[in-house]
């Protein structure tokens, strides 16, 4: 049974420039939702997907965002990278546009200079 | 903010010993639930209560929700070096969930 996965692991980008991440819910999961996790901190919620379509945001600007495809699979899209960008991002999977009991992917470092 | 405080935020306890561990949170919830976040297994999801519910038990789990003291409690019993890690109380709302900052446990062997 496969878990969550995420790609890439690891990323290094400049400021200003635009940065794509990836992630395959657990098989059977409807619902995505992706975090950040600054270091140190608990994560932060960016926003969900379900039935292709953002269901809820959290407290983040529209340099973030994201799609969701048929098969479930989805990105996270940020644009004019800033510094404070750094950090774990962490994909979510779950149920029926819930939240309960989501499944964690190992999550993406990204580190912007 | 939804957001789940925990207390303590750090805890050093040894193996064998029960670990306790608070969280408050500040608004209506529909759920209360715990993870748990270490290098090696990532973060993840240990036990979730409903806002009707008050105690609930999962292995060597037990978490106790207070919706009229917007309060929840953690215990683990007869801890283990591997139960070393973050763990944090997480409020939910309509399916999105706030994370607290997190409590770092650690479980001297």
């Amino acid at each position: 049974d496969a878990g969550v996965t995420q790609s890439p692991t690891h990323l290094i980008k400049t400021r200003g420039q635009q940065v794509t991440l990836r992630c395959s819910p657990k098989s059977g999961h409807d619902t995505v939702s992706w975090y950040q996790q600054a270091l140190g901190q608990g994560p932060q919620f960016i926003f969900q997907y379900y039935e292709e379509e953002e269901r809820q945001r959290g407290n983040f600007p529209d340099r973030f965002s994201g799609h969701q495809f048929p098969n479930y699979s989805s990105e996270l899209n940020v644009n004019a990278l800033l510094l404070g960008d750094s950090a774990l991002y962490l994909c979510a999977s779950s149920l029926g546009g819930t939240s309960y009991e989501q499944y964690f992917g190992p999550g993406t470092r990204l580190t912007v200079t | 903010s939804q957001q789940g405080e925990e207390d303590p935020q750090a805890l050093s306890i040894q193996e064998g010993e029960n670990a306790t561990m608070n969280c408050s949170y500040k608004t209506s919830i529909n759920n209360l639930q715990w993870y748990r976040q270490n290098s090696g297994r990532g973060l993840v999801h240990l036990i979730l209560i409903r806002s009707n519910e008050r105690e609930k038990h999962s292995g060597r789990l037990r978490v106790t929700l207070d919706t009229s003291k917007k309060s929840s409690s953690l215990l683990i019993t007869a801890s283990r070096a591997a139960d070393t890690a973050s763990y944090f109380c997480v409020a939910g709302a309509n399916s999105k969930l706030t994370f607290g900052k997190g409590i770092t446990l650690s479980v001297r062997p």
